[in-house]
């Protein structure tokens, strides 16, 4: 079974600042890679995916993959009080098109 | 937008209880999913489908069932409730060839007692 991991938070930043969410995996033939945001309550909500090494940019948030090392990482740039949320790190693989979740890292943006 | 919708917030149900979670989409999305998720857990999947009448086990199904008569329902069935079945479910579909880009319905929380 695929293992997805977070660094387990919670993570206490002030507003302005950034964020940094880290996921690692365990199978090798994992390819695409997704963060969800979960506000207290809510249902989860894609927010990036990212299939290729290197880095891909979407606003304020920057989502890393580096498959030889097997991270996936999430940078969220100006952190607001509205970013305050669980986020959840998801990862397919070519032979499996089931997604894997990790646990979630939960993150309050301090005003 | 896509909407998933689930047809209960909130159940509370006794043990032994036979169980049915509905969820309907309508974005004409092939695949769906039934997810449970739980404090320090995250989301483990229950059951999936891509296509009408057809389902797959995911990675915790003892003790659901699923059915899919329709492209846009997809019930989620526990045959006899037990109470560590108590969570939140959480009905999701996706396009195809989108495996990993879920719309999320707004979840229903099960309690059995």
């Amino acid at each position: 079974q695929k293992e997805v991991e977070q660094n387990s938070g919670p993570l206490s930043v002030p507003e302005g600042a950034i964020a940094s969410l880290n996921c690692t995996y365990s199978d090798r033939g994992s390819q695409s890679f997704f963060w969800y945001r979960q506000y207290s309550g809510k249902s989860p909500e894609l927010i990036m995916f990212i299939y290729s090494n290197g880095d891909k940019e979407d606003g304020r948030f920057t989502a890393q993959l580096n498959k030889a090392s097997q991270y996936v990482s999430l940078l969220i740039r100006d952190s607001q009080p509205s970013d305050s949320a669980t986020y959840l790190c998801a990862g397919t693989s070519l032979d499996d098109y089931k997604l894997s979740f990790g646990a979630g890292t939960t993150v309050t943006v301090r005003a | 937008d896509v909407k998933v919708t689930q047809s209960s917030r909130y159940l509370v149900k006794r043990t032994g209880e036979k169980v049915f979670l509905e969820c309907v989409q309508d974005m004409d999305h092939e695949n769906m999913f039934w997810y449970r998720q739980d404090p320090g857990l995250g989301l483990r999947l229950i059951y999936f489908s891509y296509d009408v009448k057809m389902k797959e086990k995911g990675d915790i199904p003892e003790g659901y069932s699923v059915s899919r008569e329709k492209k846009e329902r997809f019930s989620l069935i526990l045959e006899s409730a037990s109470t560590n079945q108590t969570s939140m479910y959480l009905c999701a579909s996706s396009p195809e060839g989108a495996d990993g880009e879920l719309f999320f319905g707004e979840g229903s929380r099960l309690t059995v007692l």
